[in-house]
């Protein structure tokens, strides 16, 4: 069974701190992907990871910075949190474009709150 | 730059409606088109995987098509449940390997 895992589904977090939030995949996929999503605006790439140490900026790259040094596992990394950065933040995988099936999936989630 | 919209953005149906939703992209250089579903607090779950050289994929109930050279595709529910009830997300991948995403349709199946 296909599997993208959050280390978490909550987190609460102060002004200020560094936080990780932690993605891995066992499905050998090429892609990974970091996303938030806040009601009324749908999902907004923040960075999305094609091979190991391989990165490109999303839509919204500023105030995160991501980590790839295995292919299964994407880390997001929010230098010094804010509260406008209380979200729930989205990993996915998928296989490259050159595979005959290109699904994507999907972890559960991790709710932040920052205070 | 690839633009993903989706109509309604809500939808209240009775029980055992045949219903449709829509999702329509700006680019027709895609990949693929997945339907996804997404419960309240929770991550997506993938529906139906649409690759560019297919024109529809079903899934039970579920019905997806893909018109590439309109810009369009349908998610078609039958027989329409109340644990239906979900937001639906649309999103293409592009040749960068992206995944672009509408802002969904938040589904109401009532008993």
């Amino acid at each position: 069974d296909v599997k993208v895992t959050q280390s978490s589904r909550y987190l609460v977090k102060r002004t200020g701190e560094k936080v990780f939030l932690e993605c891995v995949q066992d499905m050998d996929h090429e892609n990974m992907f970091w996303y938030r999503q806040d009601p009324g605006l749908g999902l907004r790439l923040i960075y999305f990871s094609y091979d190991v140490k391989m990165k490109e900026k999303g839509d919204i790259p500023e105030g995160y910075s991501v980590s790839r040094e295995k292919k299964e596992r994407f880390s997001l990394i929010l230098e010094s949190a804010s509260t406008n950065q209380t979200s729930m933040y989205l990993c996915a995988s998928s296989p490259s474009a050159d595979r005959v099936r290109t699904e994507a999936f999907f972890g559960q989630g991790t709710r932040l709150t920052v205070v | 730059k690839q633009e993903v919209t989706q109509i309604p953005a809500a939808l209240s149906v009775p029980e055992g409606e045949n219903l449709v939703l829509n999702c329509s992209f700006t680019d027709s250089a895609i990949y693929n088109l997945q339907w996804f579903r997404q419960d309240p607090g929770k991550g997506l779950t993938s529906l139906l995987l649409i690759q560019s050289s297919q024109r529809e994929q079903t899934s039970g109930r579920l019905n997806a098509s893909l018109d590439k050279s309109s810009g369009r595709s349908t998610l078609y529910i039958a027989a329409s449940q109340p644990g239906d009830s979900a937001t639906y997300l649309c999103a293409v991948q592009l040749a960068s390997e992206k995944l672009v995403f509408g802002k969904g349709t938040k589904l109401t199946v009532n008993p």
